[in-house]
């Protein structure tokens, strides 16, 4: 059970540019975020899904877009990284149901000059 | 809206000195109140789930409580190696899916 997984760990970006963040779960899980983590600012909820084909915006969802094709994964696209978008990333995952606990994976370093 | 606040922000222990951290709550409706620890360049790694008042679990050198305002993350002799940042969250009842997280409190344990 590898849990949770990001790709990639870490990247730099220029202003304009785009990219996919990728977050796959092996356990099934039916319910996944995207979260960014900044100094001081906690864990602020970016987009979330609970199920495949679905998603929904969370607390700071302006520049960036999901989806969620397959069960199993849940995609972050930044569409025109701008250097507020420098952040941490991170995905979590969990169960349906009564059992709210969260899975995160690892997370991806993302800056952007 | 609901609201977590924690406290301190940041602890610094002489290893063996035990504490405690707090997480204040405002919540429309408690379905559960989280525990997580996180080490730096990792992601959040679970640590206890509290879902009543009066409820308490424990782990190695960590004991949390519940109250309906508030809880605490009791270290009872910690060791270098509990320095991390531990971060609490609330879920409300009523089909939410989304947990609201405090700030989390940086512990820093030295030998």
């Amino acid at each position: 059970n590898a849990g949770v997984t990001q790709t990639p760990k870490f990247r730099v970006l220029k202003t304009g540019q785009s990219m996919t963040l990728l977050c796959a779960q092996d356990m099934n899980h039916e319910y996944m975020y995207w979260y960014r983590q900044d100094p001081g600012m906690g864990l602020r909820l970016i987009h979330y899904s609970v199920g495949e084909g679905t998603t929904a915006k969370g607390e700071v969802p302006d520049g960036y877009n999901v989806s969620r094709l397959k069960k199993q994964n849940f995609l972050l696209g930044l569409e025109s990284a701008a250097p507020s978008q420098t952040s941490v990333y991170f995905c979590a995952s969990r169960a349906s149901g009564n059992s709210e606990t969260q899975y995160f994976g690892p997370g991806t370093r993302l800056l952007v000059l | 809206e609901d609201q977590v606040t924690q406290s301190p922000e940041a602890l610094r222990l002489q290893e063996g000195e035990s504490s405690s951290l707090n997480c204040s709550y405002t919540v429309s409706g408690l379905r559960g109140l989280f525990w997580y620890r996180q080490d730096p360049g990792k992601g959040p790694e679970f640590l206890f789930t509290l879902y009543s008042a009066g409820e308490e679990k424990e782990k190695e050198r960590l004991k949390a409580t519940l109250t309906k305002k508030e809880s605490f993350l009791h270290i009872t002799a910690p060791k270098p190696e509990d320095s991390a940042t531990y971060l609490c969250a609330v879920q409300a009842s009523g089909g939410s899916y989304i947990p609201t997280f405090g700030r989390g409190t940086s512990l820093i344990v030295h030998p």
